[in-house]
């Protein structure tokens, strides 16, 4: 089974700055998609990014990218400039091709200060 | 509808009594996931649907635990006898069809058993 580990349960960032959430994951397989999502207070779950495992490209939203690191298993999200907005719980996700089970690591809690 | 819609947004009910919760995902949308967020903690997988039909239920996290789809449209899942440590959001998503990755999320159902 895989596995999705955060290892931050919360973290802070100044407003306008950059900030760096990890990710590792636990799998055998080659095919699989990797999620970040933004869970604000209201509860909904907002798809961030996304990265296919075949692209060794990372991926970007504007002020989001991803580091993804396929050998070593990790998926960090980079938030560039920070806004107030931005302040969520942020959980990585995973799923295998022509599969039903996304796995969700289990948050890092973040707090954009101004 | 324009998206994921829950209901009761909150409930709070007594330990031993029954709870419904009510996901109606976007129109079309085949696939049709349960997950189960405890206080910080990720999200728990608990089962999805393929239509009207429900291949894997190995996440429900006991018998008093249901869930039903009819129509290839709305789902209900019920807690039986509900316990403290029932007390949770639970979040619906669905997605256009099964094995596709990308999911929408409902804002959830938080569940309080006193």
């Amino acid at each position: 089974a895989q596995t999705v580990t955060q290892s931050q349960p919360e973290m802070s960032v100044q407003e306008a700055e950059t900030v760096t959430l990890s990710c590792t994951y636990d799998t055998s397989e080659n095919n699989y998609y990797l999620f970040w999502y933004k869970q604000p207070p209201s509860r909904q779950m907002i798809l961030v990014i996304r990265q296919e495992a075949y692209k060794q490209q990372n991926a970007t939203e504007n002020r989001f990218s991803v580091n993804f690191q396929k050998a070593a298993k990790s998926f960090s999200l980079k938030i560039s400039d920070s806004q107030l907005g931005d302040t969520a719980m942020y959980f990585c996700a995973f799923i295998f091709y022509n599969n039903n089970d996304m796995r969700f690591g289990a948050g890092t809690r973040l707090t954009v200060k101004p | 509808g324009a998206g994921v819609s829950q209901s009761p947004s909150n409930k709070v009910t007594e330990k031993g009594k029954d709870v419904e919760l009510r996901c109606d995902p976007i129109s079309g949308h085949t696939a049709l996931y349960w997950y189960r967020q405890s206080l910080g903690q990720g999200l728990e997988f608990l089962i999805y649907f393929q239509g009207n039909s429900a291949p894997d239920k190995s996440g429900l996290p006991s018998d008093r635990f249901s869930a039903e789809r009819t129509g290839g449209s709305v789902s209900t899942l019920t807690i039986q006898r509900t316990q403290q440590e029932d007390s949770a959001v639970y979040l619906c998503a669905s997605s256009p069809q099964v094995s596709n990755e990308k999911l929408f999320f409902g804002s959830g159902t938080q569940l309080s058993v006193l």
